[in-house]
């Protein structure tokens, strides 16, 4: 069936500094990804998508490539920020739309 | 606008007891789904609901059960709880199989 795995947190950082978080998924046809992100005691946020191979999803100056040859979609920040400190989750989505499998999360610590 | 609203936002039960979790889905939206988020993991897909049908189904055991109602608001229900089902009930809406979903705050459920 579908997975997803991404890379384990949590990840600290100082401010400023480049983000990158891994992400490689197994699917059956030609899945839709995400990124969410969850602060503290909320729900899912979309960050960004991508629906097809080579598509870029970005938002907010973080982005992601559908890398449809290595089966990946690495999250990239330029430059953190204190703000930027959650949980992130890579997903894919199925081609009914009908439900997303979920990465484990990391956790994102940047501190001043 | 409101989005996904989900009640209650915590409760505690006993082992064996049942429980009710209900689901407002964002205004235009008419699709529903339910996923676990055990602690410190990715969400899980338990069901969806459209046109007050399960549409879809996870790897979930028949203790979970679900119903959605003609303004498209949604229950879930678990009975005979087990301690391993504490955890954070996260309902999301959409419209038909779209893959913008929106996800509500989520219900935290506590099993002693």
């Amino acid at each position: 069936g579908d997975s997803v795995t991404q890379m384990e947190g949590p990840v600290t950082l100082s401010e400023e500094a480049f983000l990158t978080i891994n992400c490689t998924y197994t699917a059956t046809g030609y899945p839709s990804l995400f990124w969410y992100v969850q602060y503290p005691g909320e729900g899912l946020q979309l960050l960004l998508k991508a629906t097809k191979a080579d598509d870029k999803g970005s938002n907010k100056g973080f982005e992601a490539t559908y890398r449809k040859e290595t089966t990946s979609f690495h999250l990239e920040k330029g430059s953190v920020q204190v703000s930027d400190s959650a949980v992130y989750f890579c997903a894919l989505g199925d081609n009914a739309g009908n439900m997303l499998t979920f990465g484990g999360g990391t956790r994102l610590m940047v501190k001043p | 606008d409101a989005g996904v609203t989900q009640s209650p936002t915590h409760l505690i039960k006993t082992r064996g007891q049942q429980v009710t979790l209900r689901c407002s889905p964002k205004s235009g939206h008419d699709t529903v789904s339910w996923y676990q988020q055990a602690l410190g993991q990715g969400p899980q897909f338990i069901f969806q609901y459209y046109e007050e049908e399960e549409r879809q189904r996870g790897n979930f055991p028949d203790r979970f059960s679900g119903h959605q109602f003609p303004n498209y608001s949604s229950e879930l229900n678990v009975n005979a709880l087990l301690l391993g089902d504490s955890a954070l009930y996260l309902c999301a809406s959409s419209l038909g199989t779209g893959d913008l979903v929106t996800f509500g705050s989520g219900t935290r459920l506590t099993v002693v």
